[in-house]
């Protein structure tokens, strides 16, 4: 009864291409999160959505296009793949609209390799 | 965010406490101590936090020195379950910097039946 899952797990490829990441809650949360985790271990907010509708979107190349068919669904969908690209991406989700990071739960990441 | 100290690993026997240190001198007033973990392949787990007053929830309970530069997260019963590296940070919690995590090197706990 995993509560916040991402697929996939890994992906690895090349410089160019367009990729997805799909995140889905069982909580019943209304609002989602996606963050970039660095190699130094430095994890940042991307963007939030509640219930469908976009709350905080950092700045983030616009490449990066998140979309949320429904409040249970966040999708990641990165254009144009460049090798800074390369981290881990979390997804998470909390009761409330930019509720504090504690109320947070995240996914267990994606390791996206950009080679 | 100011930096913290914490020992590389420890181990702590099934059923016992687990105490994990966390030295953190440069604190300033208006940050907070927050103890995450990542347990092998998920996304980080919080725990407890606390700003100045000892704080105890469901999972731990975490002592904060007088002067603020030290804390200890208590994990009154580990289970193996609870063998994960566990994170002390310090961060503000609104405002500019309030959705982002600082991760250091953090304690591998290893809980050994």
């Amino acid at each position: 009864d995993t509560a916040v899952s991402q697929t996939p797990k890994y992906l690895v490829t090349q410089m160019g291409n367009d990729k997805s990441i799909k995140c889905e809650q069982n909580l019943g949360h209304d609002t989602m999160y996606w963050y970039k985790q660095d190699s130094k271990k430095f994890l940042k907010i991307m963007f939030s959505y509640n219930n469908k509708e976009l709350i905080i979107n950092e700045t983030v190349p616009n490449r990066f296009s998140p979309k949320s068919p429904d409040k249970a669904h966040l999708n990641l969908h990165i254009n144009s793949l460049e090798l800074g690209d390369s981290a881990v991406y979390f997804c998470a989700s909390s009761p409330w609209t930019s509720g504090p990071l504690e109320t947070q739960y995240f996914g267990p990441g994606t390791r996206l390799l950009v080679l | 965010d100011a930096k913290t100290t914490q020992p590389t690993s420890m181990d702590c026997a099934e059923g016992r406490a687990a105490n994990l240190p966390c030295n953190h001198s440069t604190i300033s007033g208006n940050e907070y101590v927050y103890w995450y973990r990542q347990i092998h392949s998920q996304g980080p787990q919080y725990i407890i936090h606390g700003l100045k007053n000892n704080e105890t929830n469901e999972m731990a309970s975490l002592i904060i020195t007088e002067d603020r530069k030290s804390s200890t997260l208590i994990l009154p019963h580990a289970t193996l379950r609870d063998t994960a590296v566990y994170y002390c940070i310090v961060r503000v919690r609104s405002g500019a910097g309030s959705y982002q995590l600082t991760f250091g090197k953090g304690t591998k706990l290893s809980v050994i039946p």
